[in-house]
């Protein structure tokens, strides 16, 4: 069982470039979330998955788009890397209900240049 | 929507001492209210929880109080050791209805 697994772990961008975070979870967990970590400023929510089907926004969600394949896989896209998204990417995920314990993931530590 | 302060950003303790990391936050209908470790390169991880229908909940040396009249609650760490360095989040939310909501984070410090 290896819970939340994110890729990659590490990657450098030039401004404008794109790329698409990866996020898995074995858990059969209902709710999927993308979070940002800046020095300083906690954790931020981007995007979330309440359900199979279903996204919504959260408080950054400007430069980002998500993608709930199915209900293991949540991504994350850039479509024109900023130096503005440099930061450090969790996902998470949740049995049930948006208050459940978030499992979280390893992190993906994103820096544009 | 929600907004929750966290103070203070760092602390620094002696091992054995005892620390407090205290939360506010602003929507009185919040009552979900976890705490978050997270370690130097880890993920974060969730060491304790309360809900609202309850004052106090403890586990072993650590411990979380909540005043909803107030809308505050804190963390309590009891004989403090050196693996409780990191940094701890706070969080707020409406059970079954809102996301989370995370405070800034406490940097915390124990000598040896």
């Amino acid at each position: 069982n290896a819970g939340v697994t994110q890729t990659p772990k590490f990657q450098v961008l030039k401004t404008g470039q794109s790329m698409t975070l990866q996020c898995a979870q074995d858990m059969n967990h209902n709710s999927m979330y993308w979070y940002r970590q800046d020095p300083g400023m906690g954790l931020r929510l981007i995007y979330y998955s309440a359900s199979e089907g279903t996204t919504d926004k959260g408080e950054v969600p400007n430069g980002y788009n998500v993608s709930r394949l199915n209900k293991r896989e949540f991504s994350l896209r850039l479509e024109s890397a900023a130096p503005s998204q440099t930061s450090v990417y969790f996902c998470a995920s949740t049995a049930g209900g948006l208050t459940d314990t978030q499992y979280f993931g390893p992190g993906t530590r994103l820096t544009v240049l | 929507g929600e907004n929750v302060e966290q103070h203070p950003s760092t602390l620094s303790v002696q091992e054995g001492d005892s620390a407090v990391i205290k939360c506010t936050y602003s929507d009185s209908a919040s009552n979900y209210f976890p705490w978050y470790k997270q370690e130097l390169g880890k993920r974060p991880q969730l060491i304790i929880d309360i809900r609202s229908n309850v004052g106090e909940k403890k586990d072993q040396r650590i411990a979380v109080t909540l005043n909803k009249t107030a809308k505050h609650f804190s963390l309590h760490i009891t004989e403090t050791q050196p693996e409780d360095s990191a940094v701890y989040f706070c969080a707020a939310s409406i059970s079954g209805y809102s996301t989370l909501t995370f405070g800034k984070g406490t940097m915390l410090l124990v000598s040896p």
